[in-house]
């Protein structure tokens, strides 16, 4: 166990709809990082959060979105959804602030189907 | 578990053997790599990380050894262990400046038969 938490772990929905990824860091680690995997590209990093703030912006579709909350879990929200974003999400968690980080460690993934 | 190996190449061995993975990254600028495992069901786990003024580094068991040349990297693994079974993935990454954005390979899956 990682120590961080993503819920849910699986989630169904139609095109066009709506959803909120949820993470929670490992105790006192103040980064969160959002990474988007598909079968086709491979894991891609989406942004991160550090203490709040963004802090780095990846590859992440003006349709989607995220935040980090004064009690440091972070959401992402995926709005206007189309098959193509069917992937694993992942959120991992550090210490530090930095963009690429070999202390960063994964939560399970939040499985997202679109249909 | 969820499984991510679907469609990537596969790299099958027999315990005890040595495994080999490799993964080549298309940007000149990168200077900063790190190899991660994922096993089914799981998020990505570090390995090893090397940056590119050298050209080996070693750890447990893991050798990253890589080829600036060619923009190539490879992945050792010794007296491989079925718990190896994973699918292996790449990072780039460049450390001296301008996007400080990771990107990832794809990924080879390894299975290790007993």
């Amino acid at each position: 166990d990682s120590g961080v938490t993503q819920t849910p772990k699986h989630l169904i929905t139609a095109t066009g709809q709506r959803v909120t990824l949820r993470c929670s860091p490992r105790s006192g680690d103040l980064s969160v990082y959002w990474y988007q995997q598909s079968l086709d590209q491979g894991l891609q990093f989406l942004i991160q959060y550090y203490n709040g703030e963004e802090r780095a912006k990846g590859n992440i579709l003006e349709r989607f979105s995220a935040q980090q909350f004064p009690d440091l879990h972070s959401e992402l929200n995926l709005s206007s959804l189309e098959l193509g974003d069917s992937a694993l999400y992942f959120c991992a968690s550090s210490a530090t602030d930095r963009v690429i980080n070999t202390e960063a460690f994964f939560g399970q993934g939040t499985r997202l189907t679109v249909v | 578990g969820e499984s991510v190996g679907l469609h990537l190449p596969t790299l099958s061995v027999q315990e005890g053997d040595n495994s080999i993975i490799n993964c080549a990254y298309s940007n000149s600028a990168s200077d900063y790599f790190i190899w991660y495992k994922q096993e089914s069901g799981k998020g990505p786990q570090f390995i090893i990380d090397i940056r590119s003024n050298m050209d080996k580094r070693q750890g447990q068991r893991v050798t990253v050894l890589l080829n600036k040349t060619v923009k190539h990297l490879s992945l050792q693994i010794a007296a491989t262990q079925p718990g190896d079974s994973a699918v292996y993935f790449c990072a780039e990454s460049p450390l001296g400046g301008g996007s400080y954005i990771p990107t990832f390979g794809r990924g080879t899956s390894l299975i290790v038969h007993p």
